[in-house]
């Protein structure tokens, strides 16, 4: 399967412990979305990035939530220190990056709860 | 700033009939593109349809079929003769090109086909 994958799919914490979540996009899409989406509302954008370069942040990502991708390919969002407010899917998506093309593909999400 | 209207609500149809569902969106930049998504009770988004905002011709594709008026900045989609298996939450959703292309969603509409 080549779409995007998404580890795990599912993860219960306590509060205050941190968590780390993984995105594999599809292969040779440069561009790579983190949204989250809480319990009947629709996904809203976390951050951005052009290959390995974080070209944007919403005001959504506090200090406590830091995203990487190092290599241009998997990314990765950490979020330390987690409150109960955090609980919510963590949806990824990738997307060539061609504007004539733009659609952006979805995982299948993390679901986070904190307890 | 980007945003999209969707009136959130719990919309049910029987077998076979259409549904329309409306969507309003306000931006400010002259280059955008609209979208709609599929999300079923697996959670997984699946990407529906795409209008640019530079072209207005109104298609069919399947039993999909979408109305995009820029006069009135609506992008409505109509599902034909549904399926039980379209019984999901729809998105619209609307990207800018001078926003990296982030999407901004509705708050969606849940679907109910009733066999």
């Amino acid at each position: 399967d080549t779409g995007v994958s998404q580890d795990p799919r599912h993860k219960i914490t306590k509060r205050g412990q941190n968590v780390t979540f993984r995105c594999d996009p599809i292969s040779e899409h440069n561009r790579l979305y983190w949204y989250r989406q809480t319990l009947g509302q629709g996904p809203e954008f976390l951050t951005y990035f052009q290959n390995e370069a974080q070209l944007e942040k919403s005001r959504l990502l506090s200090d406590r939530f830091s995203a990487e991708r190092p290599k241009g390919s998997f990314s990765t969002l950490e979020i330390q220190r987690t409150e109960q407010g955090d609980s919510a899917m963590y949806l990824c998506a990738s997307s060539p990056g061609d504007y004539r093309s733009n659609e952006q593909f979805f995982g299948p999400g993390t679901r986070l709860t904190v307890l | 700033a980007q945003k999209v209207t969707q009136a959130q609500t719990e919309i049910s149809v029987v077998e076979k009939e259409d549904v329309t569902l409306d969507c309003v969106y306000e931006t400010r930049d002259t280059t955008y593109y609209l979208f709609w998504y599929k999300q079923p009770p697996s959670g997984e988004l699946v990407f529906l349809i795409r209008r640019n905002s530079f072209d207005e011709q109104n298609e069919i594709s399947g039993r999909y079929s979408w109305n995009f008026q820029k006069s009135t900045s609506s992008f409505n989609f109509t599902i034909t003769a549904s399926q039980v298996v379209d019984s999901a939450v729809y998105f619209c959703a609307l990207s800018e090109r001078e926003g990296n292309n982030r999407l901004a969603f509705g708050k969606g509409n849940q679907v109910v086909v009733i066999p």
